[in-house]
Order: C-alpha cells, then structure tokens, then sequence
C-alpha cells in the first residue's frame, strides 16, 4: 500500500534561516508527488509538483524540493524563511490510478 | 475562476442534529474529494467522485455519513445524527483528470462543532 512519512511533526527556525521539510513516500512506482502549504484557517494550497525529468522542482514562493529515488524522498526546501511562511506543510504521492496520500503534515514555526 | 466553494464555513449544532455540507467544485473537474481534518488524525479521505459517481467511500467513518453528488456542479456531505466526535474541519477538493496526477484544488473548509 501506497504510504507518505512526514517524520517532523515541528520544525522551528528563525527567520532568515534555511528550511528543510522531509518527505519519505513508499510506492509501488514512480509516484506523483506534491508538497502543500495550509496556513491558519484555511485550505491546502499547492506549493509544487514533480511528474517526471528535471528532479529538482521548482514552486510558488520560493519553495523548491528534490525527489531522489534511490531515497524514496521528496523534500521541501526553503533558502531563507519568512515569518509569513510559519504554516502547515503537507506531501502528498499518487498518480496513475491511485489518488494522493497525505502525510500527516509537518508544522512550521517561524521565530523572529 | 472562484475556486472550490464550500459553504456553511462554520457550522455550530447540538448532538443528534442533522448536519448538511455542501461543496461547488471548479467548473471542469471531474474528481471530486471530502476529507476530515483533525489534530488527533490529521488528513482523512472520507469519500470521492469521479464524474459524480462515488468511487470509493471506504473512508466514510460510519453508516452516520453519507455523501451525494447529484450534478458535476455540486456535492454534500450529511451526517446524521451527528455526534460531539465529528466535531472537525471538512474539506473539499477537486481535479481535473488530464495526465492523471490528480492535482487537488482544496475549498477553505467547514469547522463543524458538534456539542
């Protein structure tokens, strides 16, 4: 069965300071994946997406993230954070004929 | 385009209520998704659609809930009766079939509290 480990439940940074996110999917094949952000109050937004080729992925606010096969990972990274960036980050894997599985969200707090 | 339409955004009822959920998903779509969000368990598919027939409804908590989608336009989620336990944000999302990945546009939720 297709399944997605977050396995930080927070991460704190200090503004300015670089993020990374861990994402670890197990799947029967190359999957679609996909990192996103819900900020207080509302809905999940999609903040990137990998498909195929260039394994490095670009997304909306700065964010990028890298699928390594041979790590069976996908993690979401940040250069430099932004107290606006203090959210819940969610990965999600599917394609083909499964639908996306959630992990169970990392939570990001962002200190001045 | 409006995005995905979820309305009451927050519904207040007393146990043993019927609670009524209702979803608009983006014109186009053909996949239509329901999910619990809770702190104890997180995100939770309940049910979804594809060309508003319902495809898998193993998430579906108990006989409680049960979900419709009578034109590609609209969906409820029903409970009933409901319980201090459902007490949770209901979440929305569509997607359109095309290369198959499923890319989800979420609504901004339904906090229901149950007391």
């Amino acid at each position: 069965a297709q399944s997605v480990t977050q396995p930080d439940i927070h991460i704190t940074v200090s503004e300015g300071a670089s993020l990374e996110l861990r994402c670890n999917y197990s799947y029967g094949a190359t999957p679609y994946l996909f990192w996103y952000v819900q900020s207080p109050g509302q809905g999940l937004q999609l903040l990137l997406k990998y498909f195929s080729g260039d394994t490095l992925v670009q997304g909306i606010k700065g964010f990028e993230a890298e699928f390594k096969r041979s790590q069976s990972s996908f993690n979401l990274r940040k250069p430099s954070v932004h107290w606006s960036d203090a959210a819940e980050y969610f990965c999600a894997a599917g394609g083909g004929s499964y639908i996306p599985t959630f992990g169970r969200g990392t939570s990001l707090i962002v200190h001045p | 385009d409006a995005g995905v339409i979820q309305s009451p955004r927050h519904e207040v009822t007393e146990m043993g209520q019927e609670v009524t959920l209702r979803c608009k998903p983006i014109s186009g779509h053909d996949y239509l998704f329901w999910y619990r969000q809770t702190m104890m368990r997180g995100l939770e598919l309940l049910i979804y659609f594809n060309n508003n027939v319902p495809i898998d409804d193993s998430g579906m908590p108990e006989d409680r809930f049960s979900a419709k989608m009578p034109n590609a336009s609209f969906s409820t989620l029903k409970i009933q009766p409901s319980e201090p336990r459902d007490s949770a944000v209901y979440f929305c999302a569509s997607s359109a079939t095309g290369g198959f990945s499923y890319e989800q546009y979420f609504g901004p939720g339904t906090r229901l509290t149950v007391t």
